[in-house]
């Protein structure tokens, strides 16, 4: 079963603006990550948010956490045509196990 | 350095065959993982192994083996070969939570 459902499933944007994704998961996280995956490639790693923090930002990435709401928000700002991709977070259910359960993407599409 | 490799690329296997999909990393890593990617599923985990010796299953194991081998390398196995096994295979390793990722073998069975 899938731990994470990302929201919404496909997002299209003009280049310039904001695109905000979101993760909801099922069980009691120690971290969350964000991965973003490019047509036909491997995942990349983004940014990491531990359970004990509500935000963090990375360059043009903001990630927030509210674990009441077991869910996770990634906004990219100013977005780019370069930012095509797929996104998914990523929870560890179980601390310490590094057993990773990946949820079902959310397709961004950047118009230039 | 070259991150987390995989071969092949790309398999296509008929029903009952077997083969091995091999992984290596050079980043030192403690932890790999194999995975599968199908459409609209995201990633499950097959196997992982947390250090050289240990191995465990994951979230969808059945119809797989794996080895690890030593620190490096880590393989995924298919006994024999069913079309419910197509699809995109990802190998990833970790020394704490960052999983690094590799380019995928692509896998059709007939």
């Amino acid at each position: 079963s899938q731990q994470g459902e990302e929201d919404p499933q496909a997002l299209s944007i003009q280049e310039g603006e904001n695109a905000t994704m979101n993760c909801s998961y099922k069980t009691s996280i120690n971290n969350l990550q964000w991965y973003r995956q490019n047509s036909g490639r491997g995942l990349v790693h983004l940014i990491l948010i531990r359970s004990n923090e509500r935000e963090k930002h990375s360059g043009r990435l903001r990630v927030t956490l509210d674990t009441s709401k077991k869910s996770s928000s990634l906004l990219i700002t100013a977005s780019r045509a370069a930012d095509t991709a797929s996104y998914f977070c990523a929870t560890e259910p179980h601390s310490g196990t590094y057993k990773y359960i990946f949820g079902t993407g959310t397709r961004l599409k950047v118009l230039a | 350095n070259a991150g987390v490799t995989q071969t092949p690329k790309f398999q296509v296997l008929k029903t009952g065959q077997s083969m091995t999909l091999q992984c290596a990393q050079d980043m030192n890593h403690n932890s790999m993982y194999w995975y599968r990617q199908d459409p609209g599923m995201g990633l499950r985990l097959i196997y992982y192994s947390a250090s050289e010796g240990t191995t465990d299953k994951g979230e969808v194991p059945n119809g797989y083996n794996v080895s690890r081998l030593n620190k490096r390398e880590f393989s995924l196995r298919l006994e024999s070969a069913a079309p419910s096994q197509t699809s995109v295979y990802f190998c990833a390793s970790s020394d704490n939570y960052e999983q690094y990722f590799g380019p995928g073998t692509r896998l059709t069975v007939t």
